[in-house]
């Protein structure tokens, strides 16, 4: 199995709601992560984990959580979210040591 | 800091023209070198990689060298067909040790036939 899947591809939500994002991969990758990519822009880094404890959160609002709950699963915790923060929300992980990330195919998040 | 500067485009080619998109980058040491491709509505994809002075990376055509000197990886591609139409990021990862992997801008791609 080589590849990263993410759960749902679609979601549209609204400020006062609670979702959850879902990303798993089964190739033994001990670092997984989170980007925000918007439309026409590079994917920027939102978090990342290392043997599943957090190793860098860029400054990230707290109504974005992640959490890690074993070395396949990585989820993105939403609440209270604004529309700027409709994005492509894309998982990817990686072989430890700078190796290539695999990315996923993304959740298309809308905010109303 | 780490950064990566790649031609924005857009680019427009006819079908089977020679492709080049040039990247440039800044890191200490020696950083390891990607191109990634996306295709509308999709994510990210690995299209071919180098992690050290004068690798070639290959794939699906597409060629980059790891230039040490000039601090380039300049994708090329000798004859382009209408599917490779998509947004190409050139990317690195530092020697440092740290997970992170800085894009550049991206490159949109358009093939005519």
């Amino acid at each position: 199995d080589t590849e990263v899947t993410q759960t749902p591809k679609h979601l549209v939500m609204g400020m006062t709601n609670k979702k959850s994002l879902k990303c798993e991969q089964h190739m033994g990758h001990r670092a997984m992560y989170w980007y925000k990519q918007k439309a026409k822009k590079p994917p920027e880094l939102m978090f990342v984990y290392s043997y599943e404890k957090l190793s860098i959160n860029e400054s990230v609002p707290s109504r974005f959580s992640p959490e890690c709950p074993n070395s396949s699963l990585l989820n993105l915790h939403l609440h209270a979210l604004q529309p700027e923060d409709s994005a492509l929300y894309l998982c990817a992980s990686s072989p430890p040591l700078r190796d290539s990330a695999f990315f996923g195919p993304g959740t298309r998040l809308t905010v109303l | 800091g780490d950064s990566v500067t790649q031609m924005e485009g857009p680019v427009t080619l006819s079908e089977e023209a020679f492709l080049t998109i040039n990247c440039t980058y800044t890191a200490t040491g020696y950083p390891s070198l990607f191109w990634y491709v996306q295709y509308p509505g999709e994510g990210l994809q690995l299209l071919l990689k180098a992690t050290k002075a004068d690798d070639k990376g290959s794939n699906k055509g597409f060629e980059a060298t790891y230039r040490k000197e000039t601090t380039s990886f300049h994708l090329e591609k000798g004859s382009v067909q209408v599917s490779d139409s998509a947004v190409y990021f050139c990317a690195l990862n530092s020697e440092g040790g740290s997970e992170k992997l800085v894009f550049g801008k991206g490159t949109k791609l358009t093939v005519n036939p």
